[in-house]
């Protein structure tokens, strides 16, 4: 199986709260999982990825956290702006050059000013 | 951040029809993608292409679906002929592998309507 599946599908939060974005997989031969987000009628576009041989990466506002025995990360924004309002996807790839990214469902948030 | 560009950026076409969807991906990069997105869902791999080779390709990648990249011009998607689940956002993707990491950048898409 080589699912990703995304919880929630949306989710509304306040400027300046933080808001957390939840990613499971299925297949543990994936090593490499990058986090797009996605304006309506935009391509996507990467945030921050992480290899499975870290627990955590953090960029800005921005950080993931990586659970490889229970196949979970989850994406933390904090300090949420209007302008992180969009539509977040999970991605998991086994890293060798050129492989297939499997996407999740995503979830949409909205910043409510 | 580079820059992935598609043309067109709207289609609408017959069924039946034969339709190509053009990519120009960053300059350097080795490896060539397509997805594909209907509306509100998640994105699709269909198909990935490197040294003027299908690497792998989906069970969304039917006969009717096709890819090239002559002589370092445009990657291109091209269907025929087209069906009615055609209808979706088609994302071109390219990526140049570098240490521990492989980043796929997506262009605009293209929104491809069959009627």
């Amino acid at each position: 199986q080589q699912q990703v599946r995304q919880s929630p599908q949306s989710l509304t939060v306040w400027e300046g709260e933080t808001a957390i974005l939840n990613c499971s997989y299925e297949d543990s031969t994936f090593n490499y999982f990058p986090w797009y987000q996605q304006f309506p009628g935009e391509g996507p576009a990467l945030l921050i990825s992480i290899s499975s041989v870290s627990d955590k990466k953090e960029d800005g506002r921005f950080t993931i956290f990586f659970n490889k025995r229970e196949k979970k990360l989850s994406l933390h924004i904090t300090d949420s702006q209007p302008g992180d309002s969009a539509t977040y996807f999970c991605a998991a790839s086994f890293y060798q050059g050129g492989r297939a990214l499997i996407f999740g469902t995503g979830t949409t948030v909205s910043v409510s000013p | 951040g580079p820059k992935v560009l598609q043309i067109p950026s709207h289609q609408i076409i017959d069924m039946g029809q034969m339709v190509t969807l053009n990519c120009d991906p960053v300059s350097n990069h080795l490896y060539f993608y397509w997805y594909k997105q209907i509306l509100g869902q998640q994105m699709e791999f269909l198909v990935n292409f490197y040294n003027g080779k299908v690497m792998e390709k989906s069970k969304l990648f039917k006969d009717q679906f096709s890819v090239e990249r002559p002589d370092g011009s445009y990657f291109t998607l091209k269907i025929q002929p087209t069906a009615l689940e055609d209808s979706a956002v088609y994302f071109c993707a390219s990526s140049f592998p570098g240490l521990g990491q492989d980043t796929q950048y997506f262009g605009p898409g293209t929104r491809l309507l069959v009627l």
